[in-house]
């Protein structure tokens, strides 16, 4: 199996900051890496899929980038509702596999 | 509107079965690859098995051979029948949909499965 590897496992930040989040994958995956968002008691949430497409309905202020092994999750400005935990997944291969989880907490 | 709606859950002993349905709505259910997750409690998320729209079929080595993902089409709804249930597959399950290239795209909310003597 791909395993995928998040860092950080969890980070403090506040409403306004910039926060990047990174997975990475043990062998290539081409662009074939999602995030999702999720909050407690609630359903998962797409935010973006093929590495950097922003699933629609999803704030601008998500972005993603990266290819192969590497990729990042990057929030331009923290807004109160954002502070939940997120996930990598990549669909490279039919076994899919998500990162740990990374848990943006406020400061 | 899409909707998920998952069912089955429950509480059951070690070594039970178990077998959990979602029901889908709001989009063309024979279109779409279909998926369960679940979270174990304090856990992330895992991917337990899909089912694709055309029947391939893929289950997690954590559960395999002891899982049958389904579908039905004319019932709109997904199935997943697990045996031989431990402790440790104590979580809540979520079925989501993949769609156009988008893998996991929606999902439902989830029912709770829980494995204790």
């Amino acid at each position: 199996d791909i395993q995928m590897t998040q860092s950080p496992s969890s980070l403090s930040a506040s409403v306004g900051d910039r926060v990047t989040i990174t997975c990475r994958a043990s062998q290539y995956i081409g662009t074939s890496l999602s995030w999702l968002q999720h909050k407690p008691g609630k359903a998962p949430k797409l935010l973006i899929y093929g590495a950097s497409i922003l699933q629609s309905g999803v704030p601008g202020r998500f972005s993603g980038s990266g290819s192969g092994t590497d990729f990042t999750l990057t929030i331009s400005s923290l807004q109160p509702e954002d502070f939940t935990t997120y996930y990598c997944q990549q669909s490279y291969n039919p076994s899919w596999t998500f990162g740990q989880g990374t848990k943006v907490e406020l400061e | 509107e899409v909707q998920l709606v998952e069912s089955g859950g429950g509480l059951v002993k070690p070594g039970e079965s178990l077998r959990l349905s979602c029901a889908a709505s709001g989009f063309i259910f024979s279109n779409c690859g279909m998926s369960w997750v679940r979270q174990a409690p304090g856990k992330g998320l895992e991917w337990v098995s899909s089912i694709s729209r055309d029947n391939y079929i893929y289950y997690a080595d954590s559960m395999k051979g002891r899982l049958t993902i389904s579908r039905d089409n004319a019932k709109n709804s997904l199935y997943l029948q697990m045996d031989s249930l431990r402790a440790d597959d104590t979580a809540v399950y979520y079925c989501a949909r993949t769609s156009g290239g988008k893998p996991l795209d929606y999902w439902g909310q989830g029912t709770l499965v829980t494995v204790s003597s």
